[in-house]
């Protein structure tokens, strides 16, 4: 079977840096991605790690270590606008369909 | 222009009745996916079409049935709907399975309240 664990939630101050891990058990891996949802809204797709290592995109980057099944989003200068939540969603023989439970992350003034 | 739209946006219905949700994409993808989120924002798929044919099809009540006119084109209808049915449903299209990632473009949602 699958399994994926995500933090339930994160708390953190305007322009600080929070780390939103995930860890996963799944067969047929191919890469881990991450997405982003708003309150009242839907997903939209992050970043996609398909190696080992941190994949940069702005002020978010993402990070993936197969040996360890884990990884983890990486948002820097946190703005109010970054409350969300946040999904990982391993890859599995080219579909990802399996989403974690999802971390809320909530970003104070 | 819109990629993928559903509708209704919102859906209040009572228990028993007949219900559908429309989803349309415009991004020439193949595959099609209807996903539920319930209170607790778990997202679990609920089926999956490539190119018109089901490809997946979690463990869901038949009272459920997906209907792909063409691979534009993903329906939802419900049977016999009951107050656990209330979540707000997906719809959402990427490119064929084998893609490298994988990304999927959704929908902006359907809230059904069952009362």
């Amino acid at each position: 079977g699958q399994s994926l664990e995500q933090p339930s939630e994160v708390t953190a101050v305007e322009g600080a840096i929070v780390q939103i891990n995930c860890t996963y058990q799944t067969s047929g891996f191919y890469g881990l991605s991450w997405y982003q949802q708003h309150d009242g809204g839907a997903p939209t797709f992050l970043s996609y790690n398909a190696l080992d290592g941190l994949e940069e995109t702005g002020r978010f980057s993402s990070f993936l270590s197969r040996s360890d099944s884990y990884g983890y989003l990486l948002l820097q200068e946190l703005q109010m606008k970054d409350s969300a939540s946040y999904f990982c969603a391993p890859n599995n023989y080219g579909q990802n369909f399996v989403f974690g439970p999802g971390t809320r992350l909530s970003v104070l003034p | 222009d819109t990629a993928v739209s559903q509708t209704p946006k919102y859906l209040v219905t009572q228990m028993g009745n007949d219900k559908s949700i429309k989803c349309e994409q415009n991004l020439g993808h193949d595959t099609m996916y209807w996903y539920k989120q319930d209170s607790k924002k778990f997202l679990k798929i609920m089926f999956s079409y490539n190119n018109k044919e089901l490809i997946i099809n979690e463990t869901v009540p038949n009272r459920f049935s997906p209907k792909s006119p063409d691979k534009a084109h993903l329906n939802l209808h419900i049977n016999s709907l009951e107050l656990g049915d209330s979540a707000v449903y997906f719809c959402a299209s990427s490119r064929p399975g084998l893609a490298v990632y994988n990304e999927q473009f959704f929908g902006p949602g359907t809230r059904l309240t069952v009362l």
